[in-house]
């Protein structure tokens, strides 16, 4: 399928071995962040959020760390499986002044080698 | 599961040419985004809805226009399509409380104008 993006960044990680994708933000007011996975050919699939409130949050597998004083998100995949070779994206909540909408980082894509 | 369907995954159609994308979401959810997908730009927010005959612009409405007339379905109207509309279209729905909840996303229309 065509690529989301022609200039990713990309991270190529061992099958197995742990991924970390990271994700800067610009606005302090921001106070709810989600991770995306897309996958070739489909749409952005939800994996994860975490309110502003909170430093980290676990799922299946992922984790994702929020340090608000620099303004970083990352996502962390433990045992990373050719399942997960996507294109991943943080979305950021602007906050209520600006109508609640998201703002999308431009995605990492992540090769998992066999 | 959530459930967003657009009505076509691939779709061409000649320069001045009425356009019309459908998207319908299942999870009786009364938030509803329209977003276009390029390489190198990442995900652009065109229009989106909280309620039925309600919408509001995004961040690149110029060209665009949209429809909700029922509360499932959310359609995005290229008036007079040009090729700087040639692009990947994303549908999205989300519950109330807007800000802190993962918008669900389609899979994705990729429109080609001639």
């Amino acid at each position: 399928g065509e690529s989301v993006g022609l200039h990713l960044p990309t991270l190529s990680v061992q099958e197995g071995d742990n991924s970390i994708i990271n994700c800067a933000y610009s606005n302090s007011a921001s106070d709810y962040f989600i991770w995306y996975k897309q996958e070739s050919g489909k749409g952005p699939q939800f994996i994860i959020d975490i309110r502003s409130n909170m430093d980290k949050r676990q799922g299946q597998r992922v984790t994702v760390l929020l340090n608000k004083t620099v303004k970083h998100l990352s996502l962390q995949i433990a045992a990373t499986q050719p399942g997960d070779s996507a294109v991943y994206f943080c979305a950021e909540n602007r906050g209520k002044a600006a109508g609640n909408k998201l703002t999308f980082g431009g995605g990492t894509r992540v090769l998992v080698k066999p | 599961d959530v459930k967003v369907t657009q009505s076509s995954r691939y779709l061409v159609k000649r320069t001045g040419e009425k356009v019309f994308l459908e998207c319908v979401q299942d999870m009786d959810h009364e938030n509803m985004f329209w977003y276009r997908q390029d390489p190198g730009l990442g995900l652009r927010l065109i229009y989106f809805s909280y309620d039925v005959k309600m919408k509001e612009k995004g961040d690149i409405p110029e060209g665009y226009s949209v429809s909700r007339e029922k509360k499932e379905r959310f359609s995005l109207i290229l008036e007079s399509a040009s090729t700087n509309q040639t692009s990947m279209y994303l549908c999205a729905s989300t519950t109330p409380g807007f800000g802190n909840q993962p918008q669900h996303f389609g899979d994705g229309t990729r429109l080609s104008i001639l």
